[in-house]
């Protein structure tokens, strides 16, 4: 089975700062990652993807992901955070194939002014 | 972009009560989930659906759960009698290749 472990519940950064959440995984077998943001009251939007490939990944808004296999990881970053990153970010993980997402408990980013 | 549409965005209802939650996916997608969300908690898969058939569920999805595709666009889930820890935002989505669901916005079930 997997699992996801986001290190860190709350992220409080100032505007422009680089931001980083973490996210860790444990699978036996092969998976895809995935990082998901809720803005307030909103639905879950897909920011960016590693199903194979150059373990760096690009997504919407800036922000990219590092797959690390050997340290079962795949942190969010972002260079310069606006105060419009506000939110909740999710890394989930999936088995190559399956269909199930497992999701971490979630990170909520909190830009200050 | 294609969405994923949910409705309603909210929901009260009695415990003991019925409801269905519906939903509808992008036209061409080919899988479809049941997520829901718990105040304070984790996103929690329910239920994926394939091929007009439940092809996955979690033991969270018991009886009192049941998911159709009435009409080739709409694809519900049902909670025969809500209980009050059934309360939680409920996410549908979809996919065409298993590579990066779309969600939906979610309903906000609240069960008293």
């Amino acid at each position: 089975a997997q699992s996801v472990t986001q290190l860190d519940s709350q992220v409080p950064v100032f505007e422009e700062a680089p931001v980083e959440l973490r996210c860790n995984y444990s699978s036996s077998v092969s998976v895809y990652l995935f990082w998901y943001v809720q803005y307030p009251n909103q639905g879950l939007q897909l920011l960016l993807k590693y199903l194979s490939g150059s373990t760096l990944v690009k997504g919407i808004n800036g922000f990219e992901a590092e797959f690390n296999k050997s340290q079962t990881s795949f942190h969010l970053r972002k260079p310069s955070v606006h105060i419009s990153d506000t939110a909740e970010y999710f890394c989930a993980v999936s088995r190559q194939g399956a269909q199930k997402l497992v999701f971490g408990q979630g990170t909520r980013l909190t830009i200050n002014p | 972009e294609p969405e994923v549409t949910q409705t309603p965005s909210h929901q009260v209802t009695q415990m003991g009560q019925e409801v269905i939650l519906r939903c509808v996916p992008i036209s061409n997608h080919l899988y479809f989930y049941w997520y829901r969300q718990i105040l304070g908690q984790k996103v929690e898969f329910l239920v994926s659906f394939y091929n007009n058939e439940i092809s996955e569920k979690s033991e969270i999805f018991d009886d009192q759960f049941s998911v159709e595709r009435p009409d080739g666009s709409n694809f519900t889930l049902k909670i025969r009698s809500t209980k009050l820890e059934d309360s939680a935002m409920y996410f549908c989505a979809s996919d065409r290749t298993l590579d990066g669901y779309t969600f939906g916005s979610g309903t906000r079930l609240t069960v008293v």
